[in-house]
C-alpha cells in the first residue's frame, strides 16, 4: 500500500525566514514524488516533481529514499507563498496510482 | 480557456436524488481521473481512464457511482442515491500519456452537499 503523511495542518512563517513543508511516504518500491499547491480561490496545479530536480519558485525538494522523505524547501519566504501544499506518490513505470497527503496550509506572515 | 473544466461548479442535493457531473478534459489528453476531496482531507483517488476504458477503481466507489468517457473525451459521475456522507468536492484531472506518470492538470471542481 502506499501512504503519504504531511504531518503538519499549518505552518507559519515570517517572510524571510526559511521554509520546510515536511512529507514522509511509504511505498515498497520506487516511487515518483511530487508537490502540489493549491492559492486561495485557484486549482490545484503541480509544483514540482523528483525527476525533474528542478527548484520552482525557489522550492527544492530532494528525496530521500533512506528516510523515506520528501520535503520541500525555500530559503526565504515570500507572502505569495501562502498557499495549500499536497505531497503526492505515484508508484512510478507508467500509470499508477496517485496517492495526496492530507496537506499543509502555509501562511506567511509579513 | 484550454484548461480542464468541470460542470456544474455546485450541487445542492436532497438525500436520495441522483446527481450527475461533467469533466472536459484538455484536449489531446488520454487519462482522465476523478477524485474525492473532504474538509482536511488531500484528494482520494476514485477512478481513472484511459481514453474510453475505465482502468482503475477505488474501493471507495461503491455500486452507487458510475463513470464513464463514452467517447475518449469528455467524463461523467454520477451518484445514485445520494448520502450526506457523498458532501465533498469532486475534482477531475487529465494527463497526456507518458511512459512515466506524468503531470495531473485540475479542473475547479463540484462542490456537492447533500440535505
Amino acid at each position: 500500500a502506499q501512504r503519504v503523511t504531511q504531518p503538519e495542518k499549518l505552518l507559519s512563517v515570517f517572510k524571510g525566514a526559511p521554509v520546510e513543508l515536511k512529507c514522509n511516504y511509504s511505498y515498497s518500491g520506487s516511487p515518483e514524488l511530487f508537490w502540489y499547491v493549491q492559492y486561495s480561490r485557484q486549482r490545484l496545479q503541480l509544483l514540482l516533481r523528483h525527476i525533474s530536480r528542478e527548484s520552482i519558485k525557489g522550492f527544492t525538494a530532494d528525496l530521500n529514499k533512506g528516510e523515506t522523505s520528501f520535503h520541500l524547501k525555500k530559503p526565504f519566504a515570500q507572502e505569495e507563498d501562502s498557499a495549500m501544499y499536497y505531497c503526492a506518490l505515484s508508484g512510478g513505470g507508467g500509470y499508477q496510482k496517485v496517492t495526496f497527503g492530507t496537506g499543509t496550509k502555509l501562511q506567511v506572515i509579513p | 480557456d484550454t484548461g480542464v473544466s468541470q460542470d456544474p461548479r455546485h450541487k445542492i442535493t436532497k438525500r436520495g436524488q441522483n446527481v450527475t457531473f461533467r469533466c472536459d478534459p484538455i484536449s489531446e489528453h488520454n487519462r482522465l481521473y476523478w477524485y474525492r476531496q473532504t474538509l482536511g482531507q488531500g484528494p482520494e483517488f476514485l477512478t481513472y481512464f484511459q481514453n474510453e476504458a475505465q482502468l482503475e477503481k477505488s474501493r471507495l466507489l461503491s455500486d452507487r457511482f458510475s463513470a464513464e468517457r463514452p467517447k475518449g473525451s469528455f467524463s461523467t459521475l454520477e451518484i445514485q442515491r445520494t448520502e450526506q456522507g457523498d458532501s465533498a468536492m469532486y475534482l477531475c484531472a487529465s494527463s497526456p500519456k507518458r511512459r512515466v506518470q506524468e503531470t495531473q492538470y485540475f479542473g475547479p471542481g463540484t462542490r456537492l452537499l447533500v440535505l
